[in-house]
């Protein structure tokens, strides 16, 4: 498709549990983006990764949140040992790197929900 | 540290009115800001930017105002439509940075 892609689109699991999120940004974008939206709140940044350099991972809450990205497309967020506070939307973004205006195109989110 | 403020949680307007939402920063380095929109159960989508070197900019129904003085924008909307119901972010960055810094969104209804 033309836009950024998630799944699941919705994820309940059990406190304890591991879960993968997954995001597929749109063909040909350099950045791609983590954010995550709790209950009530902004949107908090996670973690951004531009090409072939080391992701900038300032905004992962614990050692339990780890993301990948594969072959400069793919990428997916883990969550270790999810407690309920990480229970949210998790909303992945990307851009083209070529005339960068801020523009982030988001995807619909997938939305998690701990026990 | 929030450094991007929405201090309105809701606000409600009547179609045909003027709808100004609000949104302040602390971190006098941003020089970026733009305005996301957000239905429910999809993502953000961009709607309007505005640069340091400017204090207006104008899309359509939509404009944005920057005060850098008190670190404060606002996006006006004229005239006001019941599709314009959803919740709005502000956002900021410093230009050329990958981040951008959300504020923590209003939602704004449109009453008919």
């Amino acid at each position: 498709g033309a836009g950024v892609s998630q799944s699941p689109s919705n994820k309940v699991t059990e406190k304890g549990k591991d879960v993968e999120l997954r995001c597929d940004p749109i063909s040909g974008h350099t950045a791609l983006y983590w954010y995550r939206q709790s209950l009530g709140q902004g949107l908090e940044f996670l973690i951004y990764f531009q090409g072939n350099s080391a992701p900038d991972k300032s905004g992962l809450p614990s050692d339990r949140f780890s993301a990948e990205r594969t072959g400069g497309s793919v990428s997916t967020l883990t969550i270790q040992r999810t407690q309920q506070e990480d229970s949210a939307v998790y909303l992945c973004a990307s851009r083209t790197t070529r005339g960068f205006t801020g523009e982030l195109f988001f995807g619909e989110g997938s939305r998690l929900t701990v026990l | 540290d929030q450094q991007v403020k929405q201090n309105s949680p809701s606000l409600s307007v009547q179609e045909g009115r003027i709808s100004i939402l609000n949104c302040d920063y602390t971190n006098s380095m941003f020089d970026y800001f733009l305005w996301y929109k957000k239905y429910p159960a999809e993502g953000p989508t961009f709607l309007i930017s505005i640069s340091s070197i400017k204090d207006k900019n104008e899309d359509g129904r939509f404009t944005v105002f920057l005060n850098k003085s008190a670190k404060h924008l606002s996006l006006h909307i004229v005239p006001s439509q019941p599709g314009d119901s959803a919740v709005y972010f502000c956002a900021a960055s410093k230009w050329g940075a990958q981040k951008l810094v959300f504020g923590q969104g209003t939602r704004l209804t449109i009453n008919p």
